[in-house]
């Protein structure tokens, strides 16, 4: 199982984020599994984005005061976010994630992309 | 949301020494809690999933236990390759929240 991010390494801000992940090696229509997006700041912590199912079941931060929309094409073996309006403070890596629900809600984050550094700056 | 507060926010330990990192969550989430390792330069690992269960592949010297609000994860004979920082994480309420890392390193 891989998972591997794709997407710009500088945005503008006030622009649009878009990232994807396409996984290999797993299938993405199991019930027992979320993707989700997590980041990382530098020197800092860990952040979780939102996670979503191959049917659409959805959840994603408050935090990102609905800036953030995560989307998945199963039949593609992608998942894709998008955050809008970023600022210099959405610098950071992202992390694309699988995210071990076991039927549950959001839970356990088991499987990692290699992450992706966005450097937002005009 | 829950907050996670974890200590020390920095270790330093010796080689073959037992260490244990505190995390504290701002109310009851049971055994909710997983702990990530996390080097420079590579994504996190998951070690520890819901409180005390070793991940599949993760060496017995790292362990997790607690419940409730008080959490302990512990390495027993640190090693060379085990300097990274390492996070709690809490699933028992959305959004999922992570402590802020501590960042260990070899003496």
């Amino acid at each position: 199982l891989q998972l591997h991010e794709s997407g710009p390494g500088r945005v503008k801000p006030s622009e649009t984020l878009t990232l994807t992940c396409t996984v290999s090696g797993f299938s993405m229509s199991s019930s027992d599994y979320y993707w989700a997006w997590i980041r990382h700041f530098p020197g800092k912590g860990l952040e979780w984005l939102g996670s979503i199912t191959h049917t659409w079941n959805s959840h994603d931060n408050p935090s990102l005061r609905s800036r953030f929309t995560i989307s998945v094409d199963p039949s593609k073996s992608q998942f894709s976010m998008r955050l809008n309006s970023v600022t210099a403070a959405d610098t950071a890596v992202y992390y694309c994630v699988r995210d071990r629900s076991n039927g549950w809600g959001p839970r356990a984050f088991d499987v990692w992309g290699q992450g992706t550094k966005v450097i937002v700056s005009s | 949301d829950i907050q996670m507060t974890q200590s020390p926010s920095s270790l330093s330990a010796s080689v073959g020494d037992r260490l244990t990192i505190t995390c504290r969550a701002s109310q009851d989430i049971s055994k909710f809690v997983n702990w990530y390792q996390h080097k420079p330069g590579s994504a996190p690992r998951l070690l520890i999933y819901d409180a005390s269960n070793l991940e599949t592949g993760v060496p017995s010297r790292f362990s997790g236990s607690g419940s409730g609000t008080d959490f302990t994860f512990t390495i027993t004979g640190l090693q060379p390759e085990d300097i990274a920082t390492y996070y709690c994480q809490q699933f028992d309420h959305l959004p999922i929240t992570f402590g802020q890392g501590t960042r260990l390193d070899i003496k």
